[in-house]
């Protein structure tokens, strides 16, 4: 079963726009990532977020992690084109291997 | 470079036939996975491995195996059994065996059963 569920699923935005993605999941988690996806390509590590810690920032992203709700938050602050792709959320759970993954947002920035 | 690779980018298949799908990774990492993409879904989990000669069922193993017999490789077979095989491969690695960590990812490979 998955996760993490993402939302909104997709999200149309302009360049130099910000874009806020959600993702909630069900039980408690050791940490947090996010991925992103390009078109017919294979997922790139953006950012892990530990279940201790509540903001993170890496260049344009920022991300927030609500254990109390159970969710966390991705930004992209001025979108670029280039930003067009797939995010998806992904949960490690403790004393687990696996890491569980949402069916992601897809973004699309208009240039 | 490090990296993973894996072969074939597009594969077809007819149906009945098994289909062995190659993971390769000069990494040194230890722990490697398997994931299933289904068109606008997330990934589903095949198999896993976190140790030479060992591996572990994901969500979704049936019609599947794997092996794990170098630690740089964890080839997955698609199986005649796998009753809806089409779909996008995915294969990623991580370095150690704790919980925490990113996972690398290959560039996939896409199976078409005709």
């Amino acid at each position: 079963s998955q996760q993490g569920e993402e939302d909104p699923q997709a999200l149309s935005i302009q360049e130099g726009e910000n874009a806020t993605m959600n993702c909630s999941y069900k039980t408690s988690i050791n940490n947090l990532q996010w991925y992103r996806q390009n078109s017919g390509r294979g997922l790139v590590h953006l950012i892990l977020i530990r279940s201790n810690e509540r903001e993170k920032h890496s260049g344009r992203l920022r991300v927030t992690l609500d254990t109390s709700k159970k969710s966390s938050s991705l930004l992209i602050t001025a979108s670029r084109a280039a930003d067009t792709a797939s995010y998806f959320c992904a949960t490690e759970k403790g004393g687990s291997e696996k890491l569980v993954f949402g069916k992601g947002t897809k973004l699309t920035v208009n240039p | 470079d490090g990296g993973i690779t894996q072969s074939p980018k597009y594969l077809f298949r007819k149906e009945g036939q098994n289909v062995t799908l190659s993971c390769e990774q000069n990494l040194n990492h230890d722990a490697m996975y398997w994931y299933r993409q289904d068109p606008g879904q997330g990934l589903r989990l095949i198999y896993y491995s976190q140790i030479v000669n060992d591996f572990q069922k994901g969500d979704i193993a049936e019609g599947y195996s794997v092996s794990r017999e170098k630690k740089e490789s964890f080839p997955l077979t698609v199986t005649s059994a796998q009753k809806n095989p089409t779909a996008f491969y995915l294969c990623a690695s991580k370095k150690g065996t704790a919980n925490t960590g990113e996972l690398f990812f290959g560039e996939g490979s896409r199976l078409t059963v005709l």
